[in-house]
């Protein structure tokens, strides 16, 4: 299986900028197609798609969220960041199967 | 727009079966996409267990390969998980969950705790 490893946490500053990482064990990128996506959670709450191969804004989310990545590293950067940001990131491969998923970062207010 | 529920009993006993409900709305689960099962257990890891196609066909994550089924009632608009001989491991939120190779759309969740 791809193992994608996330730093467990992030402190920022509200307005400040979040840089969120994640590392794939191989690369999960074919062709044109970077196949990683990242999800938002909050407690008690399903996890939302933000970001789908890695770059491409779902629908609904703010352009404050953005994407950038190839091969093995790739980011999620939040700027500004906001109070509603608070909540667990992940990211997921869909490189190869089954999918796998980052262990998450938790976003928490310097 | 599509919605999940997911339905089932929030405690099951080591050894037995969990049998979880996911009831689709806004989409036939026949028209396209591939429909997941994903687990998060306590400390925020997150396991895909498996799908059922569009067209019925299933894939499993290897690592439940021999105690987990995936199947549908299409006249309910309905798909179903059965996870067979659970112990304490299988704690964890179970969502339900579509989407072609990300998941755009999940349930709420349903927590499941296996305890004697």
């Amino acid at each position: 299986d791809i193992v994608l490893t996330q730093s467990p946490a992030l402190a920022v500053s509200l307005g400040q900028r979040a840089t969120i990482s994640c590392r794939a064990s191989q690369s999960v990128s074919i062709s044109r197609y970077n196949l990683m996506h990242w999800y938002q959670q909050k407690p008690g709450q399903q996890p939302k798609l933000l970001i789908y191969r890695a770059s491409n804004l779902a629908s609904g989310i703010p352009a404050r969220f953005s994407g950038s990545g190839s091969g093995t590293d790739f980011t999620l950067t939040i700027n500004p960041v906001q109070a509603d940001d608070i909540a667990t990131y992940y990211c997921q491969q869909s490189r190869e199967s089954p999918p796998t998923f980052g262990g998450g970062t938790k976003l928490e207010l310097k | 727009e599509i919605q999940l529920q997911e339905s089932g009993p929030g405690l099951v006993k080591p050894s037995q079966s969990l049998s979880l409900t996911c009831s689709v709305t806004g989409y036939t689960i026949t028209s396209g996409y591939d429909w997941s099962w994903i687990r998060k257990f306590p400390g925020n890891k997150m396991e895909w267990m498996g799908y059922i196609s569009n067209s019925g066909s299933t894939n499993y994550n290897p690592s439940l390969k021999i105690r987990i089924s995936i199947t549908r009632d299409t006249s309910k608009n309905q798909f179903f998980l059965q996870l067979n001989s659970v112990t304490t491991e299988d704690t964890a939120t179970y969502y339900c969950a579509t989407g072609l190779h990300y998941f755009d759309y999940w349930g709420q969740g349903v927590m499941v705790t296996v305890s004697s």
